[in-house]
């Protein structure tokens, strides 16, 4: 089975900068993953950030930027707002077909 | 902006089978090139990826599913309805979650969510 790892919890200072990262058991993780990137905000469904490693859509903030660093995943907030306080997921595609979520990681404001 | 709506049983029996209908607005199922997924998240705990299905045009291909649920999955399309369903047989208690369509290839576009609680 298939697991995508992320760290569970993590935080920042108001103004500060965080990398997130997403890993795979299956090895080092490249563009052909198509990283996606999605925050989650208590009672509401999660909404994409980030798509195919570093693409941005209209409604994300340029504050959040999408990479590969290191064999991972990376999803970096620079000047963190106390309304980035949320789960974000990231989601690899396996063979193109087949998605998983990794399990979440809770990113407090403080 | 695609538009999704889930719609279907909010509580289903243990061995039974989950059946739940996205309805789509704002966008043809067939006309175009789309993923339309569906994507479960149990009370206090993560997402997980349960499949999707690819359309162009009229035509649906054949769907892909997670391997852990691919045994009880059945991701189809309803062109003339501008639909999509899940169903999800043999349910047991751990079934029991929000369960969300969407659409797109990231996906990008979701729908509100609904709970199905598996339960006697």
């Amino acid at each position: 089975q298939t697991v995508v790892t992320q760290e569970p919890s993590l935080t920042v200072s108001p103004g500060g900068t965080v990398t997130l990262t997403c890993a795979s058991s299956t090895g080092v993780v490249t563009s052909d993953y198509y990283p996606n990137w999605f925050q989650q905000k208590p009672g509401q469904a999660p909404r994409v950030l980030i798509y195919s490693t570093n693409n941005k859509y209209s409604w994300t903030p340029a504050r959040f930027s999408g990479s590969l660093l290191g064999g991972k995943a990376a999803l970096t907030l620079s000047g963190v707002q106390p309304e980035d306080e949320a789960e974000y997921y990231c989601l690899l595609y396996y063979g193109g077909a087949r998605g998983v979520f990794g399990g979440g990681t809770k990113l407090t404001v403080l | 902006q695609v538009q999704l709506q889930e719609s279907g049983p909010g509580l289903v029996k243990p061995s039974q089978t989950l059946s739940l209908i996205c309805t789509v607005s704002g966008a043809s199922i067939s006309s175009g090139s789309y993923y339309w997924s569906w994507i479960r998240q149990p009370a206090g705990k993560g997402l997980e990826w349960i499949g999707r299905i690819y359309t162009s045009g009229r035509t649906s291909y054949n769907p892909s599913y997670n391997p852990s649920l691919e045994s009880r999955v059945t991701i189809s399309v309803d062109t003339s309805k501008n639909q999509f369903s899940l169903k999800l047989s043999s349910v047991t208690a751990a079934d029991t979650a929000v369960y969300y369509c969407a659409s797109g290839g990231s996906p990008e576009d979701w729908g509100q969510g609904t709970l199905v609680t598996v339960s006697s």
